[in-house]
């Protein structure tokens, strides 16, 4: 998958704990991008960051979720209070840069974190 | 309000015959496509992509074709072979939009039968 880093690959919490998904983008991608796929389902946008900046969070409940990408190390999706809806599994994706020669850059996507809440 | 839809949730080809994925969409924004292909525990691969000012992009034994006034784009896979199987997913995205994120279908469980 391109090179895009995900840990951990399994992540297994309690009602009530807190989820750590860490994303690191391949060399040179600057955007980062997390999506969820429920059971069954598509993917689903949840956040698009650059380094230091959230850029659309649209995607993302407003509670319980956050995400930041710093200026040094990798992104993080952070998950409070799980419950069990959170189940699923979290994919990153990043590209090099948004479309600025007019062509959109393709993503490439992580192997995913399968997060199971108990 | 789902924006990309592929409505056929599978798809059985036999080994070396066309594979013809569908996906529909909405959103008169779109204008950049892609498909990805994607394994069980695994990510989405990339696999072919196309912008609205073409009707057709062609990589190796993947053929996008894009119909706008439809809003109707499928994936030919020819010929098709085991390792093809897998979940395909269409996504697309607007350029004009705030950011780049992929709109997904819901995907397409292709079986190649040897």
């Amino acid at each position: 998958n391109a090179g895009v880093m995900q840990n951990p690959r399994h992540l297994v919490r309690r009602r009530g704990q807190e989820a750590r998904l860490r994303c690191s983008p391949m060399k040179g991608h600057s955007h980062v991008y997390w999506y969820r796929q429920l059971p069954e389902e598509g993917l689903k946008f949840m956040v698009y960051l650059q380094k230091e900046n959230i850029i659309d969070e649209s995607g993302m409940p407003k509670e319980r979720f956050s995400a930041e990408f710093p200026k040094e190390g990798p992104s993080i999706l952070r998950i409070q209070q799980v419950v069990r809806g959170d189940s699923a599994a979290y994919f990153c994706a990043s590209s090099p840069n948004f479309g600025t020669s007019g062509i959109m850059d393709t993503q490439y996507f992580g192997p995913g974190t399968r997060l199971t809440v108990l | 309000d789902q924006q990309v839809k592929q409505n056929s949730p599978s798809l059985s080809v036999q080994e070396g015959r066309i594979s013809i994925l569908n996906c529909d969409y909405t959103n008169s924004m779109f204008d950049y496509f892609l498909w990805y292909k994607k394994y069980p525990a695994e990510g989405p691969t990339f696999l072919i992509s196309i912008s609205s000012i073409k009707d057709k992009n062609e990589d190796g034994r993947f053929t996008v074709f894009l119909n706008k006034s439809a809003k109707h784009l499928s994936l030919h896979i020819v010929p098709s072979q085991p390792g093809d199987s897998a979940v395909y997913f269409c996504a697309a995205s607007a350029s004009k939009a705030a950011g780049n994120k992929l709109t997904f279908g819901g995907g397409t469980r292709v079986l190649v039968k040897p």
